[in-house]
């Protein structure tokens, strides 16, 4: 079954103690981004990858670190979380082109991680 | 002004109508444009993505894309109570970002 996953799905943490949400994707795809979603503000950007070892920042990066080592892993890394990166995180992959078309917007989304951080 | 603009709503309609769902943005050199539908908890599924000016349909879904005005919209036929859920507008910049909208609500009661 083709499927993004993401853990943990659920995680309640403290200011400073550094965090990991893994992030697999099976449909072999370039194309791999995370997402913060907060109410009133929709679907924010944090970071994406075009490919193995590209990586490049989204709207709302601060705090934020990921890698592509591997095309299916694509982790989301708080270094030291802050009570404003409490959200619901989500990660998406997908192919980069598709019938001629750039297809980065063709996203396949994991359950999402809901993150608090006290 | 926001980049992707949509109407929170909620939007609501009589099982079997017409369901009509509305998106603005703002960067004119946007080339592609994704409607998903987001049920309460759950994440993100896209139902179309649409390309060039004009109407494209899917099932009970027409996008329509009007690029001179910056507008796109998702019209839902014969609407179910299984339609109602939250639906995102995203468009993709002429760099790689994608940018989503606050979404509609819609709410189709039988």
């Amino acid at each position: 079954e083709a499927q993004v996953t993401q853990n943990p799905r659920y995680l309640i943490t403290v200011t400073g103690k550094k965090l990991t949400v893994t992030c697999s994707q099976n449909m072999n795809h370039e194309y791999m981004s995370w997402y913060r979603q907060d109410p009133g503000l929709g679907l924010r950007q944090i970071y994406y990858s075009m490919n193995v070892e590209v990586t490049d920042k989204g709207d709302v990066p601060e705090g934020y670190k990921v890698s592509r080592k591997e095309k299916r892993n694509f982790p989301l890394i708080l270094e030291s979380p802050s009570p404003n990166q409490t959200s619901l995180y989500f990660c998406a992959s997908s192919l980069l082109r598709t019938g001629g078309h750039l297809s980065t917007g063709e996203l396949f989304f994991g359950e999402g991680s809901r993150l608090t951080v006290l | 002004q926001k980049e992707v603009e949509q109407n929170s709503g909620p939007l609501s309609v009589p099982e079997g109508a017409i369901a009509s769902l509305n998106c603005t943005y703002s960067d004119r050199v946007s080339q592609s444009f994704f409607w998903y539908r987001q049920y309460s908890g759950k994440s993100p599924e896209l139902i179309m993505s649409i390309y060039s000016n004009g109407d494209k349909e899917d099932g009970r879904f027409t996008a329509q894309l009007n690029k001179a005005s910056q507008y796109v919209s998702l019209l839902i036929r014969d609407s179910q109570p299984s339609d109602s859920a939250t639906y995102l507008c995203a468009v993709n910049r002429a760099t790689d970002k994608l940018i989503f909208g606050t979404g509609t609500r819609l709410q189709v009661f039988p």
